[in-house]
């Protein structure tokens, strides 16, 4: 069964606009790791955050994490037709795991 | 370029046969992860490995096998191959077990006929 879950499954929104996808997860994790995955290619790691962290940026991207919650959000700003991807969280679980369990992605679409 | 290798990149059988997929992870790297990726399904963990021994496993079918070898590249053999077992199937590679990120492949898209 799936660790997080993506919200929207799907999104579409215009160059320029800021994209934000939510991820939910089941039980405690270690770290939280965000990946976009261009149509039918592998995924690209984009950032990770750790259980104790609440907030993180990279270059237009600005995750989030809610323990309390469980709950995380990515959010592309200024996006571009070039972000158009799926992005998926992955979390790691806590107590020693070494399976990092996906969910099922949000597909962005960035209209030009 | 991650540095991942994966051979094939596609493969067509008929079901019932037995195929095998390879992987060679980044340089350095002791850790190699196998995922299925399918369209309903998502992308679903099977296994993984750390120099050598495996680590972990999630919902990897008894008709599946992997392993890693001393050079560290490792194999994933698909057994009794059925429709659904249709694909993209992913390594993924990283420096320690568990902590930091993966580095993925191109993938190997199998297609059961």
């Amino acid at each position: 069964s799936q660790q997080g879950e993506e919200d929207p499954q799907a999104l579409s929104i215009q160059e320029g606009e800021n994209a934000t996808m939510n991820c939910s997860y089941k039980t405690s994790i270690n770290n939280l790791q965000w990946y976009r995955q261009n149509s039918g290619r592998g995924l690209v790691h984009l950032i990770l955050i750790r259980s104790n962290e609440r907030e993180k940026h990279s270059g237009r991207l600005r995750v989030t994490l809610d323990t309390s919650k469980k709950s995380s959000s990515l959010l592309i700003t200024a996006s571009r037709a070039a972000d158009t991807a799926s992005y998926f969280c992955a979390s790691l679980l806590e107590g020693g795991s070494e399976k990092l369990v996906f969910g099922k992605g949000t597909k962005l679409t960035v209209n030009p | 370029d991650s540095g991942v290798t994966q051979t094939p990149k596609h493969l067509i059988t008929a079901t019932g046969q037995r195929v095998t997929l390879r992987c060679s992870p980044r340089s350095g790297d002791l850790s190699v992860y196998w995922y299925q990726q399918s369209l309903d399904q998502g992308l679903q963990f099977l296994i993984q490995y750390y120099n050598g021994e495996e680590r972990a496993k999630g919902n990897i079918l008894e008709r599946f096998s992997a392993q890693q070898f001393p050079d560290l590249h490792s194999e994933l053999n698909l057994s009794s191959l059925e429709l659904g077992d249709s694909a993209l199937y992913f390594c993924a590679s990283s420096v320690v077990a568990g902590f930091g990120e993966l580095f993925f492949g191109e993938g190997s898209r199998l297609t059961v006929l």
